[in-house]
């Protein structure tokens, strides 16, 4: 069965850095597309960016370009997220979820979906 | 950038009763919008993805319709377990994009 597992619970002073890690087991990893998403306290979810896991290519948010690194490790299947210059609302649980495999319809085919989730790594920023 | 703003935002229903959730997009997304459920402290849930397919091993109860701006989540017939929040989002186009949610809450 698909998992996808996430890094612990993190404490990070503000101006820092932090790595979340997710595993990924019961497919194939390179196949598949990762998204990180992540949820501030009673907010909605906001989508942080993407990595191609067979290729690595990436694409991310513009509201974090330039603080956000997403990378992978095939050897490993495991997806990486690093968030950096981190300030309070930064404090977050953040999410890697793993890509649906694309829908056609007309002759084009579209994927965004998500369809496995890690369970979540709590991030909290404060001084 | 596209918005997705959802609506209302709770939704106060009996048990058995039907739900109806509205999602709107500020631009066209075709049908390229996912539904998820989501239950506190628990990571969302895929429902529906290419507006009207539902995601495996989700129930019948749960279908999804529209295309372009207008968007519907309808619940035929909630249960004890659907009370939740619930998401839209659109993958149309970068950067991919969720509503602020509705509540569904036991009336």
């Amino acid at each position: 069965q698909v998992q996808l597992v996430q890094s612990g619970a993190e404490v990070k002073k503000p101006g820092a850095s932090v790595k979340v890690s997710c595993k990924a087991s019961g497919y194939t990893f390179t196949s598949y597309a990762m998204h990180w998403v992540r949820q501030a306290p009673g907010q909605r979810l906001e989508w942080m960016g993407w990595i191609n896991a067979g290729n690595g290519n990436t694409k991310y948010s513009q509201k974090f370009q330039g603080r956000v690194t997403i990378t992978r490790d095939t050897s490993a299947s495991t997806a990486y997220m690093e968030l950096s210059s981190l300030r309070s609302e930064d404090t977050a649980v953040y999410y890697c979820a793993r890509e649906s495999p694309p829908h056609c319809s007309g002759g084009s085919c579209y994927s965004g979906a998500a369809d496995y989730w890690g369970q979540g790594t709590l991030v909290t920023v404060s001084s | 950038e596209i918005v997705m703003t959802q609506s209302p935002a709770t939704l106060s229903v009996s048990p058995g009763e039907r739900a109806t959730l509205s999602c709107r997009a500020s631009q066209s997304v075709s049908s390229n919008l996912a539904w998820y459920q989501q239950k506190p402290g628990q990571a969302p849930r895929l429902l529906i993805y290419g507006a009207s397919t539902r995601a495996t091993g989700i129930p019948a109860r749960f279908s999804g319709s529209g295309s372009g701006t207008e968007f519907t989540l309808t619940i035929s017939s909630l249960q004890s377990e659907d009370f939740a929040v619930y998401y839209c989002q659109q993958y149309n186009n970068w950067p991919l994009a969720f509503g602020q949610g509705t509540k569904v809450e036991i009336k």
